[in-house]
Order: C-alpha cells, then structure tokens, then sequence
C-alpha cells in the first residue's frame, strides 16, 4: 500500500520565483491537511481539504499561498513570489474521514529554501 | 491563544535509561495524540488518548492524559538507540485540524 506521496522531497528558490508543492493522498482517502514546520519547532496547520473543496484554510496567510485538491490528481500547495520566510518544510496528511482524531498518515514533506 | 508546551525541549540520555517528557497547556483538548519524527520524515503516529487520566502502553512507551485533558506525558523505559527522534505532541480542538506542540528532540546514546 502506498503511503502518502510528495514531491518534489526538495526544492530550490529564489526570491520571487513560484514554489508548487504536490502531495498525492493515501489511496481512497479525500482529506488532505497541509501544515508547515519551521526548524526545530512543531507543526503549524495551514490548509483542509477534501476533494474539489477549501474547508478550513485558516492557517494559511492571505496573501501569495493557495491550496487545492482537483477531483482528478494530487492535491497542489502554491506559493507564489516566494521570500525567505517561507523556507520550512511542508508536509500534508492524508485521512480517511474528517474525524480530527482519525489516524492522519503524512508524508515525507517538502523541504522548501528561498535564496 | 493556544500553546502546547512541551519539556524538555532537548534531551541526551544513555541507553537503558527511563525518560518522561511532558505536553501541557492551558486549553481542554478532545483528545491528543504523540507522534515520533525521524530526520527527513514526516511525523508518525504513536498513540491517541481520548478520556481524561488514560494510560495507554506500546511496549516501553507509556502515555498518560491529564485527569483536566489539558496535559500529557510519555514515558519511556530503558531508552534504545531506535527511539532517538522528535517527539511531538497534538490536540484535538474541536476545529478542522491538529494543534501541535513544540517538540521534545531525543538523543539517545550507545
């Protein structure tokens, strides 16, 4: 069984480019969480999705971040005219039902750096 | 505000020694979870509490929920090299989402 899947495990940017971020559910699950960690410190929640729908985006600022979850394909996180603070590592869970306590099953994550 | 506090923040001990790590905080949360992260990795769930004063064992790991469910521990016996990592803990607040704590990181030696 294939665990949560993202890519790419790296990625390289430099200030004002555009960072997109793939994460490719446990297979049969349709909630996605996306949360970001800064180094040594916890997870910070951004965004929950389930498929074609935004439910909580909360966590994520307002400006230059977008998340989706298409009927067909991996869910997307985008940063766009990315700064340097937003270098952290990025990683989404995949759960089977909305039910918080439900096993959320994440991924390796994304390790984002700005130059 | 919420915060999930947990202590210690770094740890180093010797093989075969106990440890307790602590989760606390001010708010109730529904339930809580303990998670380990390996270098390079996502977070991996270890153990969920839900009712106030639950103990739960998994092998050498014993996990405690506070009476008032806003605080947690994790103890573990006679520490292995295998449990290096960074122990994270995460509540359930009722919202969409987990909330999680700062980390304890874990250094066991040989």
């Amino acid at each position: 069984n294939a665990g949560v899947m993202q890519n790419p495990r790296h990625l390289v940017r430099r200030r004002g480019q555009e960072a997109r971020l793939r994460c490719s559910p446990v297979k049969g699950h349709s909630h996605v969480y996306w949360y970001r960690q800064l180094p040594e410190e916890g997870l910070k929640f951004m965004v929950y999705l389930q498929k074609e729908n935004i439910i909580d985006e909360s966590g994520m600022p307002k400006e230059r971040f977008s998340a989706e979850f298409p009927k067909e394909g991996p869910s997307i996180l985008r940063i766009q005219q990315v700064v340097r603070g937003d270098s952290a590592a990025y990683f989404c869970a995949s759960s089977p039902s909305r039910v918080v306590r439900e096993t959320q099953y994440f991924g390796p994550g994304t390790r984002l750096l700005v130059l | 505000t919420q915060l999930l506090e947990q202590s210690p923040q770094f740890l180093s001990i010797q093989e075969g020694e106990n440890l307790t790590v602590y989760c606390n905080s001010s708010s109730v949360f529904s339930s809580l979870q303990w998670y380990r992260q390996e270098p390079g990795e996502g977070p991996v769930l270890l153990v969920t509490v839900v009712t106030g004063g639950e103990v739960k064992k998994l092998k050498r790991l014993t996990f405690q929920f506070g009476d008032a469910r806003k605080d947690s521990s994790l103890h573990i016996t006679a520490a292995q090299t295998g449990d290096t990592g960074l122990y994270l803990c995460a509540g359930e607040t009722g919202a969409n989402n987990l909330f999680f704590g700062t980390g304890t990181r874990l250094t066991v030696i040989p």
